[in-house]
C-alpha cells in the first residue's frame, strides 16, 4: 500500500486530454513538492515533471502537472498512441524518505 | 552525455549473497546523490536507499533498513546495492538512478537501465 495514492489505470482515445492524479497528505505532497515518471513497456522509468510543473528539456508540451495542498495532477493533452506507459508520481516526506505513487497505468484506446 | 551503466542480470538461490553494480559517467560523480529503486514482477516502484559517494553518506527507506547494504566506490564513480543473503521475495527489477536536489526538491535522472535479479531455488 503506497503512501501517495493513484488510481490504478487510466485511459483516453487519441487527441483526448487525460489526467491523473496523486493522493498524499501534509507530511508528504503538503510540505514538498511533486514529481513524476513515465515508464514506457520494458523500459526504465524516465523522469517526466519535477519541482511540481517543470518539463525536463526534450518532453513535450503536452504533458503538464500541478499541485494543490496534499494532491497533484498529471496532464496529457493531445493523447497519442507512444503515451500508453505506467505513471508514477513521486515526492519526499518531511523526514527526507522517498516515496513513489502506486502507478497509473494509462490505455490508449 | 550523463548515463548509468547496470550490471547484468543475476539468478541466484536462496541463501547466496549478492553485490549489484551502477557506474556514473559523464558528470561529476561524487557530486551527485545515487538511489536505487526496487521494482517487483508486475508491480510499482520502491524508494530503497540513496548514498552520496563524495563522502558515503548512506540514507536508507525504512522497509529496506537492514534488509540491504548500499556503498559506493567513488575512485571507479560506481555504486552498489549488496544482499548478505538472498530470499525468494528478492526477485525483482533493480534500478539505479542519480539524484538531482534543488530548490528544496530532488527527483531521479537519468535512470540505469536496470538489474534483474532472480531467486530461486
Amino acid at each position: 500500500q503506497s503512501v501517495l495514492t493513484q488510481p490504478p489505470s487510466a485511459s483516453g482515445t487519441p487527441g483526448q486530454r487525460v489526467t491523473i492524479s496523486c493522493s498524499g497528505s501534509s507530511s508528504n505532497i503538503g510540505s514538498n513538492t511533486v514529481n513524476w515518471y513515465q515508464q514506457l513497456p520494458g523500459t526504465a522509468p524516465k523522469l517526466l515533471i519535477y519541482s511540481n510543473n517543470q518539463r525536463p528539456s526534450g518532453v513535450p508540451d503536452r504533458f503538464s502537472g500541478s499541485k494543490s495542498g496534499t494532491s497533484a495532477s498529471l496532464a496529457i493533452s493531445g493523447l497519442q498512441s507512444e503515451d500508453e506507459a505506467d505513471y508514477y508520481c513521486a515526492a519526499w516526506d518531511d523526514s527526507l524518505n522517498g516515496m513513489f505513487g502506486g502507478g497509473t497505468k494509462l490505455t490508449v484506446l | 552525455e550523463v548515463q548509468l551503466v547496470q550490471s547484468g542480470a543475476e539468478v541466484k538461490k536462496p541463501g547466496e549473497s549478492l553485490k549489484i553494480s551502477c557506474k556514473g559517467s559523464g558528470y561529476s560523480f561524487t557530486s551527485y546523490w545515487i538511489g536505487w529503486v526496487r521494482q517487483m514482477p508486475g508491480k510499482g516502484l520502491e524508494w530503497m536507499g540513496i548514498i552520496y559517494p563524495g563522502d558515503s553518506d548512506t540514507r536508507y527507506s525504512p522497509s529496506f533498513q537492514g534488509q540491504v547494504t548500499i556503498s559506493a566506490d567513488k575512485s571507479i564513480s560506481t555504486a552498489y546495492l549488496q544482499w548478505s543473503s538472498l530470499k525468494a521475495s528478492d526477485t525483482a527489477m533493480y534500478y539505479c538512478a542519480r539524484l538531482i536536489a534543488a530548490a528544496g526538491n530532488a527527483w531521479f535522472d537519468p535512470w540505469g537501465q536496470g538489474t534483474l535479479v532472480t531467486v530461486s531455488s
